[in-house]
């Protein structure tokens, strides 16, 4: 399979603990992007990275939050002190490098179900 | 800034009718549109794109979608719906600023499919 991988794909914690997910993109795509969706609603822009450069943040982005790319490639994000609002799909989607960077889709991956109880 | 509305919330046909589902966006130029789809426990799949060729935009699965600048809709239709359909649509534009192309997502239609 060679589209987006998300690991794990159900998550329950405790508030309090600190969670990590991972997002393996298509390889040679160059834009990733990190998104939330919570029940009944369309996902949230959370971040965007070029490469191994982080371009943009949301302010949904707390500072509990953090993420990463470190070699380009896969991308982590790291939630500090979950709490309950916390629970969500997070969703991770990667898009090549294109000059008509508006025209270019998104290919999402299955998303993380994070369960904080 | 750019959004979308879907004007629907919930949608329900019958199996062979037509579906419509409505959307609406506001941009401060010209966008770029698009249509995904989710089904339950599955990732957001691309049913079609407007790239500001062509208005009229055909898709997966037999879905397509019209760009009307004077009415700013995207509307997704198909002539006859089947029970694989139902699932959730979500209307998007591209937020083109800086080096970032985010996707504005709407809220989703629900659409369910009567046998």
């Amino acid at each position: 399979d060679t589209g987006v991988s998300q690991d794990p794909r159900h998550k329950i914690t405790k508030r309090g603990q600190n969670v990590t997910f991972r997002c393996d993109p298509i390889s040679e795509h160059n834009r990733l992007y990190w998104y939330r969706q919570t029940l009944g609603q369309g996902p949230e822009f959370l971040t965007y990275f070029q490469n191994e450069a982080q371009l943009e943040k949301s302010r949904l982005l707390s500072d509990r939050f953090s993420a990463e790319r470190p070699k380009g490639s896969f991308s982590t994000l790291e939630i500090q002190r979950t709490e309950q609002g916390d629970s969500a799909m997070y969703l991770c989607a990667s898009s090549p490098s294109s000059d008509r960077a508006l025209n270019t889709e998104a290919f999402f991956g299955q998303g993380t179900r994070l369960t904080v109880v | 800034a750019q959004s979308v509305t879907q004007l629907d919330s919930h949608v329900s046909v019958s199996e062979g009718t037509p579906v419509l589902l409505r959307c609406n966006y506001s941009s401060s130029y010209s966008p770029s549109l698009f249509w995904y789809v989710q089904h339950p426990n599955k990732g957001l799949q691309l049913l079609l794109k407007y790239t500001s060729a062509a208005t009229l935009v055909k898709g997966i699965n037999g879905f397509e979608a019209e760009f009307k600048k004077s009415e700013t809709s995207f509307h997704l239709t198909k002539p006859s719906a089947h029970m694989s359909d139902a699932a959730e649509y979500f209307c998007v534009v591209s937020a083109y600023g800086g080096a970032t192309n985010k996707l504005i997502f709407g809220t989703g239609t629900l659409l369910a499919v009567q046998p």
